[in-house]
């Protein structure tokens, strides 16, 4: 089974700043990540497929790359209504997610 | 537009089964590979079991296995599991979720609670 390392666990962060999340998979999963957002009580909402494709509609300030088996999610300038937990998640066998990180505002 | 909508979920007794549906609409469901994932109160998503398009193809958790059974009926778009010999840690929202990439596609989920 492939595994995903998803770090950090939490994160607290300022208005405006740039924010960061990795996932390091067990092994090759070539460019077969998601990226989502969830909120309490929803489901979760994809942001990046394709390691580094934005979904439409989805802001801007929302990116993700990386291949292989190191990945990066950034949030170029943190907006107050983009707390939430984020996950990422390979798609080249089985389904497999990160543990999450639980972004709060500082 | 695709949807996927969850029912069936609700209070069961410990041991205790319930049978969970997925119904698809706004896209051809009998072209995808489809999954069950679940999230426990307060954690992270766990992927619970996966049927291909045919249903030739079925894999499951090792935390379920023996206990759930997932199926579909591509003539009705719908998907299903079957859990029985329910445990307190099965206690979650289950979601039907499907697609790859930019296809992919999540239901509201449903909320099993196995308690006494």
């Amino acid at each position: 089974d492939i595994q995903m390392t998803q770090s950090p666990s939490s994160l607290s962060a300022s208005v405006g700043d740039r924010v960061t999340i990795t996932c390091q998979a067990s092994q090759d999963i070539s460019n077969y990540l998601n990226w989502y957002q969830q909120k309490p009580g929803k489901a979760p909402k994809l942001l990046i497929y394709d390691a580094s494709n934005l979904e439409t509609g989805v802001p801007s300030r929302f990116s993700g790359s990386g291949s292989g088996t190191d990945f990066t999610f950034t949030i170029s300038s943190l907006q107050p209504e983009d707390i939430a937990t984020y996950y990422c998640q390979q798609y080249d066998n089985l389904p497999r997610f990160g543990q999450g990180t639980r972004l709060e505002i500082k | 537009e695709v949807q996927l909508v969850e029912s069936g979920g609700g209070l069961v007794q410990p041991g205790g089964s319930l049978r969970l549906s997925c119904a698809a609409s706004g896209f051809t469901f009998s072209s995808y590979s489809m999954n069950w994932v679940r999230q426990a109160p307060g954690k992270g998503l766990e992927w619970v079991s996966y049927i291909s398009s045919s249903s030739s193809t079925i894999y499951y958790a090792d935390s379920v296995k023996g206990r759930f059974t997932i199926s579909r009926d591509n003539a009705k778009n719908s998907l299903y599991l079957q859990m029985n010999s329910l445990r307190d840690e099965d206690t979650a929202v289950y979601y039907c979720h499907g697609g790859t990439g930019s296809s992919t596609s999540w239901g509201q989920g449903t909320l099993v609670t196995v308690s006494s």
